[in-house]
């Protein structure tokens, strides 16, 4: 069965940090990532995806994953954040052939202005 | 511009009464998904189809609730009796799942506004 641990409950950070949340998934297959936000109050929204192909995956926002295969991991970095970045992260796997997507608990991320 | 429509985007009900969230997906899609989320649990899969047929609805309570897609355009989930613990916001997503055949032209899953749902 597919899973997805997301390390970080609540990070808190200021303008201009870098950021890197953690993301680990467990499928004994070939998997699509993905992370996606939620701003307060609103629906989820897609910030990047791997499928296959170059495993440095870029989004929107400033916003990068590296999936690593070897630790089973899909991290999502940003260089420098800003406070409009203030949402919930939620990292998701599927099974390439599976149409079941799951999604980790989510990270709260804070930026101090 | 194509997204996913939930009707209603609130709903306040009162214990025992069923209730019942609409769902359109994205014209074309094949996959639906059904997801839950409170601040206890986060986003749980209630259930899933693809191509109308539901695939596992594992993460439903089945005495309880239902899902179905009475045609393409359509997703239902459907709550009878409502209790207070099923407060919280559902959300509808859809998406294109060709599997192995043309993985080239699989998505990601596109989330609607979310019903809210509050049962006192």
């Amino acid at each position: 069965a597919q899973s997805v641990s997301q390390h970080n409950h609540h990070v808190i950070l200021s303008e201009a940090a870098s950021l890197e949340l953690g993301c680990n998934y467990s499928y004994g297959g070939t998997v699509n990532l993905f992370w996606y936000v939620q701003y307060p109050g609103q629906h989820l929204q897609l910030l990047l995806k791997y499928f296959s192909g170059d495993p440095l995956v870029k989004g929107i926002k400033g916003f990068e994953a590296e999936f690593i295969k070897s630790k089973f991991s899909f991290n999502l970095r940003k260089p420098s954040v800003q406070w409009s970045d203030t949402a919930e992260y939620f990292c998701a796997v599927k099974g390439s052939s599976a149409s079941k997507i799951i999604f980790g608990s989510g990270t709260r991320l804070s930026i101090r202005p | 511009d194509a997204r996913v429509t939930q009707t209603p985007r609130d709903k306040v009900t009162e214990m025992g009464q069923e209730v019942t969230m609409r769902c359109q997906p994205i014209l074309g899609h094949n996959t639906v998904f059904w997801y839950r989320q409170t601040m206890m649990q986060g986003l749980e899969l209630l259930a899933y189809f693809r191509n109308r047929a539901p695939l596992d609805d594992s993460g439903m309570p089945k005495d309880r609730f239902s899902a179905e897609m009475p045609d393409a355009t359509l997703a239902t989930l459907k709550i009878q009796p409502s209790e207070p613990r099923d407060s919280a916001v559902y959300f509808c997503a859809s998406g294109l799942d060709m599997g192995a055949i043309t993985p080239l032209m699989n998505t990601e899953a596109f989330f609607g506004q979310g019903t809210r749902l509050t049962v006192v």
